[in-house]
């Protein structure tokens, strides 16, 4: 069955420190995986998405997003985080007729001052 | 980006009480649209897909006589709770697809 997985519920970390969020799919071909952020109460912003092409992809506020094929993994990083990124982010991958969008479990990002 | 709006943002109704939630995609047509539901803390879980003028579809385990969907026109799609209980007050979200699916900011639903 295709799935994504988010490892960590919930991850702390200090202002202006790197981040790195995993999420690891299992899809038969290809996946298109989409990474989303949620602020309390509010709905889903897309960050960034990986259709083909190149592995590394560069989306909003400073996010980009590796795919590893070897790795099943598809994993976020911020290379020096603020304090407006506390939130919930959720990564998701498409199923194969294109239609439907599985979603992690979500990890909650604190961010210590 | 497209936009999806959703209304209401935020309702609160009695126990019995039947309440409708609007998903509207602003400047585009989507032949279809999605709704999920997102219990505190937790993940998405999708709901019904809805195709514009066609039954909707729904996942296992989510009544379809309790929540109804509507998808009269391009742009609109409505869900309606009927005779809502406490169980049901949750974060509902809908999304709409174009080439990719813009999500809506979400209604939150508190049945007393």
């Amino acid at each position: 069955a295709q799935s994504v997985t988010q490892p960590d519920i919930h991850i702390t970390v200090s202002e202006g420190a790197s981040l790195e969020l995993r999420c690891n799919y299992s899809y038969g071909a290809t996946p298109y995986l989409f990474w989303y952020v949620q602020s309390p109460g509010q709905g889903l912003q897309l960050l960034l998405k990986y259709f083909s092409g190149d592995t590394l992809v560069q989306g909003i506020k400073g996010f980009e997003a590796e795919f590893k094929r070897s790795q099943s993994s598809f994993n976020l990083r911020k290379p020096s985080v603020h304090w407006s990124d506390a939130a919930e982010y959720f990564c998701a991958g498409l199923n194969n007729a294109g239609n439907m969008l599985t979603f992690g479990g979500g990890t909650r990002l604190m961010v210590k001052p | 980006g497209a936009v999806v709006s959703q209304h209401p943002s935020w309702v609160i109704c009695k126990s019995g009480t039947s309440v409708k939630i609007e998903c509207r995609s602003l400047d585009f047509q989507a032949t279809t649209m999605f709704w999920y539901r997102q219990f505190p803390k937790q993940s998405l879980m999708l709901m019904a897909t809805s195709n514009e003028g066609s039954k909707a579809t729904y996942e296992q385990g989510v009544e379809k006589d309790k929540f109804l969907i509507n998808h009269a026109s391009l742009t609109l799609s409505t869900l309606t709770v009927t005779s809502a209980h406490p169980e049901d007050s949750s974060f509902y979200i809908c999304s709409a697809k174009d080439h990719e699916q813009f999500f809506g900011p979400g209604t939150r639903l508190t049945v007393l």
